[in-house]
């Protein structure tokens, strides 16, 4: 598919543990944002990729929160010592740049117990 | 704080009626403004959008109106089917935020035959 994919589609962890999230953008597409959507809200920014490097990150809740994108394609969200709050779907967004349409993912659903 | 506010959760209409979504926002530096749509277990699709520097955008059965001096922006669908049942986001961007979006909390359409 042409389309952004996110892997795995649902994380069930309990509190305390890391886990990893997984991004894959539309080929060519050099911008990167993840998203994270609680229920009854809408998407609120996490981070912001232009390339390999993190353009803006200033969404990210706290230091248990770490995205990479080491190649400037694919990238992992981490989250480490997993809180219940943490619970919600993350979303991943790419586009051919930072002034174009986003196209989203359908998102991981991550349930801390 | 809310930056971006869709005060109505949920909205019914029948079809081939007309749609109104709103959607206020309190941020000056908004220069940009964007209407999403999202399915169940999708990511959100990009609709519509329009610059400040405009008042009203149209696009087939959308249109999108926005007053700068009330902070207020809407969404027309006309006439609505029953497809257009979904969650609609509004968001913002700001000047120099590099396409980061600010989201409302969306309201939901149910279009009724």
């Amino acid at each position: 598919g042409a389309g952004v994919s996110q892997t795995p589609s649902n994380k069930v962890t309990e509190k305390g543990k890391y886990v990893e999230l997984r991004c894959d953008p539309i080929s060519g597409h050099t911008a990167l944002y993840w998203y994270r959507q609680s229920l009854g809200q809408g998407p609120e920014f996490l981070i912001y990729f232009q390339g390999t490097g993190a353009a803006d990150d200033s969404g990210l809740p706290n230091d248990r929160f770490f995205a990479v994108r080491p190649e400037g394609s694919v990238s992992t969200l981490k989250i480490q010592r997993t809180e219940r709050g943490d619970s919600a779907v993350y979303l991943c967004a790419s586009s051919s740049g930072p002034a174009n349409e986003q196209f989203f993912g359908p998102g991981t659903r991550l349930t801390v117990l | 704080d809310q930056q971006v506010k869709q005060n109505s959760p949920s909205l019914s209409v029948q079809e081939g009626r007309i749609s109104i979504l709103n959607c206020d926002y309190t941020n000056s530096m908004f220069d940009y403004f964007l209407w999403y749509k999202k399915y169940p277990a999708e990511g959100p699709t990009f609709l519509i959008s329009i610059s400040s520097i405009k008042d009203k955008n149209e696009d087939g059965r959308f249109t999108v109106f926005l007053n700068k001096s009330a902070k207020h922006l809407s969404l027309h669908i006309v006439p609505s089917q029953p497809g257009d049942s979904a969650v609609y986001f509004c968001a913002a961007i700001g000047t120099g935020t590099a396409s980061k979006l600010t989201f409302g909390t969306g309201t939901r359409l149910q279009v009724t035959l």
